[in-house]
């Protein structure tokens, strides 16, 4: 079953900050997140898993709730090369991407 | 060193002919992964292997599809008969150890397109 990621789309002017969220109905291994820029392959940014943990990139973080099945990726101060669309891809029995998050960084 | 390595990268073809998509995984990488994405459907998995075993391909929409690995730097896609619905870009991904805590590599994609 899909992960639910929200919101859908996001625009932003350089240097705001965004959070975006996503959200499973099962028990989670771990929290895979990507990005793509259109195009573009899907690149690997983090994984984080089962106990809270926090990781970063860059000035891009991510939280992992697994009481809650939910992870949340925070970009911070966003630049115009964070555009892109963001997936989350959950593993619980399977892995699994969720439709993702349009991210439009305008100057 | 090289990524994971796709080919073709674009392919157009007339409904019913036989597809074949090929992918060279990160040398060193045990584990293989299909995906095809679309506007209307997002990223799925199709098929992945691990140690040139299929485990999962529950993902593979139909008989008509079918994924092989012969040895551990080479797996192909195969479409046949082709449809138009078919039309999607299709990725392979390498991971070391399957998908557990560790990261899937893309490469560049196939862009398939059925007349």
């Amino acid at each position: 079953q899909q992960p639910v990621q929200s919101p859908q789309a996001v625009i932003l002017r350089e240097g705001e900050d965004a959070v975006i969220n996503c959200s499973s109905s099962k028990a989670l291994y771990s929290v895979h997140w990507y990005r793509q820029k259109h195009g573009e392959a899907p690149v690997f940014l983090m994984i984080l898993l089962k106990g809270g943990e926090q990781k970063g990139h860059e000035k891009i973080s991510a939280s992992f709730n697994e009481k809650k099945q939910q992870s949340s990726l925070y970009l911070t101060a966003s630049q115009l090369s964070y555009s892109g669309t963001y997936f989350c891809g959950t593993e619980s029995e399977d892995f699994v991407f969720g439709p993702g998050t349009r991210l439009s960084v305008l100057p | 060193d090289a990524g994971v390595i796709q080919s073709p990268r674009h392919e157009v073809t007339e409904m019913g002919q036989e597809v074949t998509l090929r992918c060279k995984p990160i040398s060193g990488h045990n584990s293989l992964f299909w995906y095809r994405q679309t506007m209307m459907r997002g990223l799925e998995l199709l098929i992945y292997f691990n140690n040139n075993v299929p485990i999962d391909d529950s993902g593979m929409p139909e008989d008509r599809f079918s994924a092989k690995m012969p040895n551990a730097s080479f797996s192909t896609l195969k479409i046949q008969p082709s449809e138009p619905r078919d039309s999607a870009v299709y990725f392979c991904a390498s991971s070391w150890a399957g998908s557990s805590n560790q990261p899937q590599h893309f490469g560049d994609g196939t862009r398939l397109s059925i007349l």
